[in-house]
């Protein structure tokens, strides 16, 4: 089982519609859960971070976090064309001692006009 | 400065080179790290550094050679790659080596080729 799991897409969605990014975990004792974008050719990006089991919003995005079913989600409403990039989920993972930060393999959305 | 700032942007080297890819940050932090990129994939950890020693090598080949001279400065120094270390390298800090709860700032990358 990989750490962290995403599906890669792409997710394509309409122009103003909700897309939904969902990302699962395997190690029980992360406790910091991050939401990267990565438009081609950049770096990431961060967009939203969560610790708390729940919803967390900023403006149009919404991230969720449920422990106990070790899932992650992104919520972005009213999907604009500039959404389209890749969205990367990542968790803190505990190795040896040291904290490092793992990525799941993206989701491509794609919002189209 | 919220920023991390990597050079050179854009590198092509043979694979008998050695060259240098540079990173700096002027925010404090104390942990800083080394990713490789490739097409499609998502970034994958090299090194952490935290308060400037070695703290994790994801048993990264020794033609990969990181280094860090001070708190805001990360080198990795390259020699006799081959063509399938061609990537983005990001590097990225944090406040600290613990749980961040902020999570890492990426640099801009270095966009590296292999010939």
């Amino acid at each position: 089982q990989k750490e962290v799991e995403q599906n890669s897409g792409p997710l394509s969605v309409p122009e103003g519609a909700i897309a939904s990014l969902n990302c699962t975990y395997s190690d029980r004792g992360s406790q910091s859960f991050f939401w990267y974008r990565q438009y081609s050719g950049k770096s990431p990006e961060l967009i939203m971070f969560i610790y708390s089991n729940g919803d967390k919003e900023d403006g149009r995005f919404t991230a969720q976090l449920n422990k106990a079913s070790q899932y992650v989600s992104l919520l972005i409403r009213d999907s604009q064309p500039s959404d389209s990039a890749t969205y990367l989920c990542a968790v803190n993972l505990l190795s040896g001692g040291y904290n490092k930060l793992i990525f799941g393999a993206g989701t491509r959305l794609a919002v189209h006009p | 400065d919220t920023e991390v700032t990597q050079t050179p942007k854009h590198l092509v080297m043979g694979m008998t080179n050695k060259k240098s890819l540079k990173c700096e940050q002027h925010m404090g932090h104390r942990a800083m790290y080394w990713y490789k990129q490739k097409a499609k994939k998502p970034p994958e950890l090299m090194f952490v550094y935290s308060y400037e020693k070695l703290s994790i090598n994801e048993s990264v080949p020794s033609r990969f050679s990181p280094e860090c001279p001070n708190s805001s400065l990360l080198n990795l120094h390259l020699h006799a790659l081959q063509p399938e270390d061609s990537a983005l390298y990001l590097c990225a800090s944090s406040q600290g080596p613990g749980q961040s709860l902020y999570g890492y700032t990426f640099g801009s990358g270095t966009r590296l080729t292999v010939v």
